[in-house]
């Protein structure tokens, strides 16, 4: 089945160690997002990507980077995450909404804990 | 600005009565309007959606949701709840610029 995979789906990390969240996808669709959803809130928008065209939102602190090596694959790095970045990390893709928006497809999530 | 509201954090709800979970939204220029459910230590999956044309959309698992203009609304509902669609319900807002705005969240209980 055609899906979005994120791994590992729960990581730990201390105070300020570098730490990377993994997405995957086997739709072919070309845009990707991550999301960042705390416990009880809405998931909010971190950036996206439009094939390797990078968005980044205007309140996505600096510490949040991401990469996209290919259409299937994109990347989440905190450099430096604090006790604030504890939350859910969703992934997901769409297809090119440019004709027709379309919807999302999301993965199951990475739940970061910061020690 | 685009905004969502979810004005009720829970709604119970006995099984086999119908169910609606509100969702108001506020954008100038055309709303993309969607909804997604999110069962426990799982991803957000999408329900249905509103793009243009008839203001009734019909989705998955029974739901159907009712886009209002004038109202600036978009409930979801369904005529017969069962326990299984307990979960996280969220609607959503886009202009077509993949930027996404999801709304808190409402917490459906559907009691046996």
């Amino acid at each position: 089945d055609a899906m979005v995979i994120q791994n590992p789906r729960y990581q730990v990390t201390q105070f300020g160690k570098p730490v990377t969240l993994s997405c995957s996808q086997t739709l072919n669709h070309n845009v990707m997002y991550w999301y960042q959803q705390k416990s009880s809130q809405a998931p909010k928008l971190l950036f996206h990507y439009y094939d390797k065209d990078f968005n980044n939102e205007a309140d996505t602190p600096d510490n949040f980077q991401s990469r996209r090596p290919n259409t299937s694959f994109c990347f989440l790095d905190i450099r430096s995450p604090g006790l604030g970045d504890a939350a859910m990390y969703l992934c997901a893709t769409s297809r090119d909404g440019r004709i027709l928006v379309n919807e999302q497809f999301f993965g199951p999530g990475t739940r970061l804990t910061v020690l | 600005a685009q905004s969502v509201a979810q004005p009720e954090d829970q709604v119970n709800v006995a099984e086999g009565n119908p169910l609606t979970v509100k969702c108001t939204y506020s954008v100038s220029g055309n709303p993309y309007l969607f909804w997604y459910v999110q069962y426990p230590n799982r991803g957000l999956q999408f329900l249905l959606k509103y793009i243009t044309g008839d203001n009734l959309v019909k989705g998955s698992y029974g739901f159907e949701a009712e886009f209002n203009k004038s109202q600036t609304s978009f409930h979801l509902k369904k005529p017969s709840a069962l326990v299984s669609d307990s979960a996280l319900y969220f609607c959503a807002l886009t202009t077509g610029t993949y930027k996404y705005i999801f709304g808190t969240g409402t917490r459906l209980k559907v009691l046996a």
